[in-house]
C-alpha cells in the first residue's frame, strides 16, 4: 500500500519559476526522502530529511517536514528544463524494517 | 563507484510464460530491494533482502513470483506464469543500513516487462 500522497499530480511551469510539490503521509516516520525519475529511467535520490528535522537544503532544493501535519514539501528554485521529471516522496515508517514506501508522484514539466 | 546493474533492459513475453530479472547491487550494500512500478504509479515494494535473508516479502505474490539472493550479492526475481497485469517496470535498489540517514537508496535503471 502507498504511504505518501503527492500533490499536485501534475505541474507545468516556465523555466526560471519555482516549483513546489507536497507530500502527505499517514503513519509516524523515521525519515522522508525525495526521489526524481526521468522518463524510462530509475529513481535518483535527491534528499533525505529525518523526523527531528524541519528543513533541509541541497543546491536549488529545499525540503520541509511537518510531522504534526504529516506532510512535507519539496521546493525547486529557478527551475530548468532539465528538471522535467516525476518526483516521488518516500517514507521510512517507524517500527518498520527500513523499507521505503513511495507515493504516486508529481509529474513536473518545465517549459523552456 | 559502479551503480546498481539490472538486466535485461526490456522484455516482452506472452502470458503464462516465465521470465527472470537479474540485479547486481553496489558492492558492500547489504540490503537489496525489488520494486514493481506500474505505469503512472509509484514503486511498490515486492521483497527486501538483508544479505541473503528475506526481511519483508509481504507484498510478493508468492503463487507466481519468487526471488533469491544467493551469497548475499546478486539477486534474481522470477515470474512464473506471467499475467497481463504483471506488465510494469521492475526496479532493483540497494542501500547500506540507512538508519544513519545519509545516502538513501541507489536504484538500477529497471527492467520494463510487457506481457502480451
Amino acid at each position: 500500500s502507498q504511504q505518501g500522497e503527492e500533490d499536485p499530480q501534475a505541474l507545468s511551469i516556465q523555466e526560471g519559476e519555482n516549483a513546489t510539490m507536497n507530500c502527505s503521509y499517514k503513519t509516524s516516520i523515521n525519515n522522508l526522502q525525495w526521489y526524481r525519475q526521468n522518463s524510462g529511467r530509475g529513481l535518483v535520490h535527491l534528499i533525505l530529511i529525518r523526523s527531528n528535522e524541519r528543513e533541509k537544503h541541497s543546491g536549488r532544493l529545499r525540503v520541509t517536514l511537518d510531522t504534526s501535519k504529516k506532510s512535507s514539501s519539496l521546493l525547486i528554485t529557478a527551475s530548468r528544463a532539465a528538471d522535467t521529471a516525476s518526483y516521488f516522496c518516500a517514507t521510512d515508517r517507524q517500527g518498520g524494517s527500513e523499507k521505503l514506501v513511495f507515493g504516486k508522484g508529481t509529474k513536473l514539466t518545465v517549459n523552456p | 563507484e559502479a551503480g546498481v546493474a539490472q538486466s535485461p533492459r526490456y522484455k516482452i513475453i506472452e502470458k503464462r510464460q516465465s521470465v527472470a530479472f537479474w540485479c547486481n547491487p553496489i558492492s558492500g550494500h547489504a540490503t537489496l530491494y525489488w520494486y514493481q512500478q506500474i505505469l503512472g504509479q509509484g514503486p511498490k515494494l515486492l521483497i527486501q533482502f538483508q544479505n541473503n535473508g528475506v526481511v519483508d516479502d509481504s507484498q510478493l505474490p508468492k503463487d507466481r513470483f519468487s526471488a533469491e539472493r544467493l551469497k548475499g550479492v546478486d539477486s534474481t526475481l522470477k515470474i512464473q506464469p506471467a499475467k497481463l497485469e504483471d506488465s510494469a517496470v521492475y526496479l532493483c535498489a540497494s542501500s547500506l543500513n540507512f538508519v544513519s540517514g545519509v545516502d538513501g537508496y541507489t536504484f538500477g535503471s529497471g527492467t520494463r516487462l510487457t506481457v502480451v
